[in-house]
C-alpha cells in the first residue's frame, strides 16, 4: 500500500515565521494532494490540494509545492498567526485501489504570540 | 447546509457489546469512508466504499463491519468491541473519483469519541 512519512511531527515557530510541512510518498500513480487542517477538538477540514500538472498552487498565505521526481510534496505558510495553530494532516490515495487513502502521521503546528 | 451527520458523539461501552455508529450525508456523494484517530498515528482508513452496495477495506478492517444499503448512509459496525478499538473515529464523505483517480475533497463528520471498557 501507500507509505505517506509526514515530518516534522511537531513546529513551533513564532507569529509571523513561515512553517514548512513535507510529506514524502511511495510509489503511487495518483495526481492528487491534499492537505488538511484539524484544529483542536475539531474535524479535518481541506485547506489546499494540488494536481500534478502542476509544480505550485497558492492560496493566500497559503502554498503546496509538488517534487514528484523526489517524491514529496510540501505545505508552506507564511506570515504564521496563533489561529493557524492545528494539526495538519497530507494524504495520498493508493495505487490500483482508488477509493484508499493514506494519511500522514500528523504534524502539530503551534504559532506563539 | 450541506453535512455529514455521525451518531453519536460520544460512546461508552464495554466489551463485547455490539455497537453500531451511524453517519449520514447529504450531498449526494458516491464515496464515504471511516476513519480512526489514535495520537501519534493520523487518521487510519478503515473501510471505504465507492457506491452503493460497493465496500472494501482499508488499512485496519479487522474488527469492524460496514454497509452501504442507501447512498446517504455508512453504518460503522462493530460486533464485539474490544478496549483497543478505543479511539475517536470520523465518517467522510467525497464526490469521488475524476480522472486519474481519487481527486476530491473529503469532507468530514464532526466525529465519535468511542471509549470500551
Amino acid at each position: 500500500g501507500e507509505n505517506v512519512e509526514q515530518h516534522p511531527s511537531t513546529l513551533s515557530v513564532q507569529e509571523g515565521d513561515s512553517a514548512v510541512i513535507k510529506c514524502t510518498y511511495s510509489d503511487s500513480a495518483s495526481n492528487y494532494f491534499p492537505w488538511y487542517k484539524q484544529e483542536l477538538g475539531k474535524r479535518p477540514q481541506l485547506i489546499i490540494d494540488i494536481r500534478s500538472n502542476v509544480g505550485e498552487k497558492k492560496d493566500q498565505r497559503i502554498a503546496v509545492t509538488l517534487n514528484k521526481t523526489a517524491k514529496h510534496f510540501s505545505l508552506h505558510i507564511t506570515e504564521t498567526q496563533p489561529e493557524d495553530s492545528a494539526v495538519y494532516f497530507c494524504a495520498r490515495p493508493g495505487d490500483g485501489s482508488y477509493g484508499k487513502l493514506t494519511f500522514g502521521q500528523g504534524t502539530i503546528l503551534t504559532v506563539h504570540p | 447546509e450541506a453535512q455529514v451527520t455521525q451518531n453519536p458523539r460520544y460512546l461508552i461501552t464495554v466489551t463485547g457489546k455490539k455497537l453500531t455508529v451511524t453517519c449520514s450525508q447529504n450531498m449526494n456523494h458516491e464515496y464515504m469512508s471511516w476513519y480512526r484517530q489514535d495520537p501519534g498515528l493520523g487518521l487510519r482508513q478503515i473501510y471505504y466504499s465507492m457506491n452503493v452496495e460497493v465496500t472494501d477495506k482499508g488499512d485496519v478492517p479487522e474488527g469492524y463491519k460496514v454497509s452501504r444499503k442507501e447512498k446517504r448512509n455508512f453504518p460503522l459496525i462493530l460486533e464485539s468491541p474490544s478496549p483497543n478499538q478505543t479511539s475517536l473515529y470520523f465518517c467522510a464523505s467525497s464526490p469521488g473519483q475524476g480522472v486519474g483517480g481519487f481527486n476530491s475533497p473529503l469532507h468530514f463528520g464532526n466525529g465519535t469519541r468511542l471509549t470500551v471498557t
